[in-house]
């Protein structure tokens, strides 16, 4: 069964640095997200993007965070200059149609983030 | 955007058929009600949705009310492997999923 896929499992950085997060969505999927999880809190929106542009984001997403698509099968989120607060849980997502339409999303197992 | 209302825990023995209710009573008609679960710090994993009428796949049955304002997710025979946290979701604005606090569900042997 396809399934999406993130790397690292786990990443370690230091305040002020910069990191960049991977996913492989599933390859015939043209919608991708990044959501984030705090730990013990709420899966949180981050963006989503489509047709090589970003069609949503929340207030989260400011402007250290931005995605690409640089090739026809990664999808990354990068923050520019960590920050204490930005350890947390980043899943990916991706699903061949918009919610809504009758279909849903699949996540990947995650990038747990930690920032010291 | 509608707004879903579920009990933040529930047990269930297992084997036995797990419900989990949600209330959503400011949903529009065009609005989807999705149920997705996270089990531990997994990413979350899509169940079942439905509009209007009940549905039924391999892991579950959704039961939505007649004028659609609650919903309930039913687990026929909960093994422990569905201990998990269980989301209802109403689709909002757009195709991103606001995700609530949802409703952990401990299943006992």
């Amino acid at each position: 069964e396809p399934e999406v896929t993130q790397t690292p499992s786990h990443q370690v950085t230091q305040m002020g640095q910069e990191v960049i997060l991977r996913c492989v969505p599933i390859s015939n999927h043209l919608y991708f997200y990044w959501y984030r999880q705090i730990l013990g809190q709420k899966v949180e929106f981050l963006v989503s993007f489509y047709n090589n542009e970003i069609s949503e984001k929340s207030e989260i997403f400011d402007d250290q965070f931005s995605v690409e698509r640089p090739d026809g099968s990664n999808f990354t989120l990068k923050i520019r200059s960590t920050k204490l607060e930005d350890s947390a849980m980043y899943f990916c997502a991706s699903s061949d149609v918009l919610l809504g339409r009758d279909d849903e999303q699949f996540f990947g197992p995650g990038t747990r983030l930690t920032v010291l | 955007d509608a707004k879903t209302t579920q009990p933040p825990s529930m047990d269930c023995a297992e084997g036995r058929a797990a419900n989990l209710p949600c209330n959503h009573s400011t949903i529009s008609g065009n609005e989807y009600v999705y149920w997705y679960r996270q089990i531990h710090s997994q990413g979350p994993q899509y169940i079942i949705h439905g509009l209007k009428n009940n549905e039924t796949n391999e892991m579950a049955s959704l039961i939505i009310t007649e004028d659609r304002k609650s919903s309930t997710l039913i687990l026929p025979h909960a093994t422990l492997r569905d201990t998990a946290v269980y989301y209802c979701i109403v689709r909002v604005d757009g195709n991103k999923l606001v995700f609530g606090a949802g409703t952990i569900l401990r299943v006992k042997s």
